[in-house]
């Protein structure tokens, strides 16, 4: 009965493969975001999505695309890998301007 | 550009002793702001939160002081415990938007030594 929720927990992929993050939360949240935690710690967001509508789209590459088939999912499709994509991808949701929840990540590994 | 900031990477303290962790910001229009505790593999668990009209919010043994003027605010755990060894991301955000966009400090790590 985990509230928001990562698959897979590991990622390890070649450069220039494509690959996608899946995320679900069953707490009945209307706002779902992902972030990108970097090899220096930081916490930032890359994506926020309200009621499957793109509300935040920080300075991220369009290789990265967030799809929502509906509330309760979020996932995030990467195109190409990078090898500074490496790094730990939460997923989270929140009620509006509520706290938010976050998922146990995803580490990607690009080589 | 750093818009969070926590100055201290790493903070050691004595079981049963005061824990303050400390962040500045810099965006005046930050009006909300939360505390995020986060253990190894594990994503980040809300702690508590301020929101700008108040300069101090209580929870069992956290409490979170906002000082707008200086643009600071600290967390106080009272008494600490070992469990409580974990790295505190503090976050700010500005506007009443749906999918308002927190701004993560870059967090300091704490350890309670027993």
């Amino acid at each position: 009965d985990t509230a928001v929720s990562q698959t897979p927990k590991y990622l390890v992929t070649q450069m220039g493969n494509d690959k996608s993050i899946k995320c679900e939360q069953n707490l009945g949240h209307d706002t779902m975001y992902w972030y990108k935690q970097d090899s220096k710690k930081f916490l930032k967001i890359m994506f926020s999505y309200n009621n499957k509508e793109l509300i935040i789209n920080e300075t991220v590459p369009n290789r990265f695309s967030p799809k929502s088939p509906d509330k309760a999912h979020l996932n995030l499709h990467i195109n190409s890998l990078e090898l500074g994509d490496s790094a730990v991808y939460f997923c989270a949701s929140s009620q509006g301007l509520s706290e938010q929840f976050f998922g146990p990540g995803t580490r990607l590994t690009v080589l | 550009d750093q818009q969070v900031k926590q100055n201290s990477p790493s903070l050691s303290v004595q079981e049963g002793r005061i824990s303050i962790l400390n962040c500045d910001y810099t965006n005046s229009m930050f009006d909300y702001f939360l505390w995020y505790k986060k253990y190894p593999a594990e994503g980040p668990t809300f702690l508590i939160s301020i929101s700008s009209i108040k300069d101090k919010n209580e929870d069992g043994r956290f409490t979170v002081f906002l000082n707008k003027s200086a643009k600071h605010l600290s967390l106080h755990i009272v008494p600490s415990q070992p469990g409580d060894s974990a790295v505190y991301f503090c976050a700010a955000s500005a506007g009443d938007n749906y999918g308002q966009n927190f701004v993560f400090g870059p967090g300091t790590r704490l350890s309670v030594l027993p």
